[in-house]
C-alpha cells in the first residue's frame, strides 16, 4: 500500500507568491496532520483534520496560512503571500483515529519550501 | 498538555557500540511512537509501543506506561543509524490522535 504522498517535494518561490502544498493520506486513515520543521523551532503541528473536518488550527502561524481537506484522500496547505521566514520542510501525516485501537501516525516525505 | 522530554540531546557513538535513548512523558498515554529522521530528512516509523517491549533487528524499545517513560536501545550501531530519534506520545484524553513530540536525540555514529 502506498504511504502518505506529498507534492511537490521541493518548491522554490519568491516572496509574495502563493504556494500550495498537497497531501494524499494513506487510504482508510481518517486523521490528517500538517507539520512544519525548522532548525529553530523543531517540529511544529500546524493543523489537523478528522473525517475531513478541521479540529485544531491553533498552530497555524498567521492568516497567510490556510488548509483544506475537501475529501478523505486530499488536503492542501496554502501560503499566500509567502515570506522568507516560511522557508521550512512541511510534513503531512495520517493515522486511523478512534477512541480505542491502533492510532499509529505515518509521515509523508515532506516538501522543502524555500522562499527567496 | 502532555510534556515529552528526551535525553540525551546529543550522542556520539563509535560504530559497534550500544546505546540507550530515553523518553519521559508527563501524562498517561495510549500511543507512544519512536521515529528516526535520517540525514535526508525522512521520518521513519521505528516502533508503535504504548506499552511493553518490541524488537526489530538491532533496535528494541520498552515502554513502562505506569512509570511514564520509554527507552530505545540501539545495539551494534552502524553509520546508517545516524540521524535524529524522536519520541512522540498521545495522551489518553485526546480523541483525535494528536501526537506531542519530544525535541529529539541527535545521534552520530562514527566509523
Amino acid at each position: 500500500d502506498a504511504g502518505v504522498i506529498q507534492s511537490p517535494r521541493h518548491e522554490v518561490t519568491e516572496m509574495g507568491q502563493e504556494v500550495t502544498l498537497r497531501c494524499k493520506p494513506i487510504s482508510g486513515h481518517n486523521s490528517l496532520f500538517w507539520y512544519r520543521q525548522t532548525m529553530m523551532r523543531g517540529l511544529e503541528l500546524l493543523i489537523y483534520f478528522n473525517n475531513n473536518v478541521p479540529i485544531d488550527d491553533s498552530g497555524m502561524p498567521e492568516d497567510r496560512f490556510s488548509a483544506k481537506m475537501p475529501n478523505a484522500s486530499f488536503s492542501t496547505l496554502k501560503i499566500q503571500p509567502s515570506e522568507p521566514r516560511d522557508s521550512a520542510v512541511y510534513f503531512c501525516a495520517s493515522s486511523a483515529t478512534g477512541t480505542s485501537g491502533r492510532t499509529e501516525q505515518f509521515f509523508g516525505p515532506g516538501t522543502r519550501l524555500t522562499v527567496l | 498538555g502532555i510534556q515529552v522530554e528526551q535525553s540525551p540531546p546529543d550522542l556520539i557513538l563509535q560504530e559497534g557500540a550500544n546505546s540507550t535513548l530515553r523518553c519521559n512523558f508527563s501524562d498517561s498515554v495510549n500511543n507512544l511512537q519512536w521515529f528516526h529522521q535520517n540525514p535526508w530528512g525522512q521520518l521513519i516509523n521505528l516502533f508503535y509501543i504504548p506499552s511493553g517491549t518490541k524488537q526489530n533487528g538491532r533496535l528494541s524499545a520498552t515502554t513502562v506506561a505506569t512509570e511514564r517513560y520509554s527507552l530505545l536501545y540501539i545495539s551494534s550501531s552502524q553509520t546508517t543509524d545516524s540521524g535524529v530519534y524522536f519520541c512522540a506520545a498521545r495522551t489518553i484524553t485526546d480523541s483525535w490522535g494528536k501526537l506531542q513530540f519530544g525535541a529529539g536525540t541527535q545521534v552520530v555514529v562514527t566509523p
